[in-house]
């Protein structure tokens, strides 16, 4: 069980707004930054948000992210057939450790 | 370009160990701290640990303490990530990833080296 806390799922329709929530602590998301990373099928994780809500050159601004407190969150917009993926969470800890959410699997209906 | 290329695929059987490689190119090898991450089969990611290129210090993730050992050659700009004593639950994509600023953010990754472990 990850101690970042992601929904196992979440899906939607194309051209629709999804959220993915992360939920942390206050050794881990409230005092450091979140980064997200987006895994398609069979392929290695691509960094997809970094410093909470900064988007690396070349990924869409349909990708944006926000976090508060001990909680962020990723939101995709003008939701397409290709954001069909695995996204991660992650966070680094007051323990001196790497910690990644669960993972939430996005299905585009 | 930044590039991470590991080494090919790997079978052990349980008790044995195995080295996996990450050749960095397209940028200052020792500027920048190497990751392994791993995933199990349907799993999510797992991070093990990281290595500073230019100090060769390390930080394991406490469940990998006493089995994993990270290191590098910084004159061919290689990372390594050996793990001993290997388990069935030790079978995975292995993953190197490149952090620039050590706010673990991993802006490259290695295209993942699978190992079996199977008696």
């Amino acid at each position: 069980q990850s101690i970042l806390t992601q929904p196992p799922s979440a899906s939607g329709t194309p051209g629709q707004r999804v959220t993915i929530s992360c939920s942390g602590s206050s050794s881990n998301i409230g005092r450091h930054t979140v980064n997200w990373y987006q895994q398609l099928p069979g392929t290695a994780p691509k960094l997809l948000i970094y410093s909470d809500n900064q988007r690396p050159s070349g990924v869409s601004d349909r990708f944006s992210a926000s976090k508060s407190g001990t909680s962020a969150s990723l939101a995709i917009s003008g939701l397409q057939s290709e954001d069909e993926a695995d996204y991660y969470c992650a966070a680094w800890d007051d323990s001196l450790t790497g910690l990644f959410g669960g993972g939430t699997k996005l299905t585009v209906l | 370009q930044v590039q991470l290329v590991q080494s090919g695929a790997e079978v052990r059987k349980p008790g044995a160990s195995v080295k996996v490689s990450c050749k960095a190119s397209g940028y200052t090898f020792t500027d920048f701290y190497i990751h392994w991450v791993r995933q199990a089969p349907g799993q999510g990611l797992e991070w093990m640990g990281w290595i500073n290129p230019n100090t060769g210090l390390t930080n394991y993730a406490q469940k990998f303490q006493t089995r994993v050992t990270m290191a590098r050659d910084t004159s061919s700009n290689t990372a390594y990530m050996e793990l001993k004593s290997l388990r069935s639950d030790d079978a995975a994509v292995y993953y190197c990833a490149r952090d620039p600023n050590g706010n673990f953010f991993l802006d490259y990754w290695g295209q993942g080296t699978l190992v079996t472990v199977s008696s």
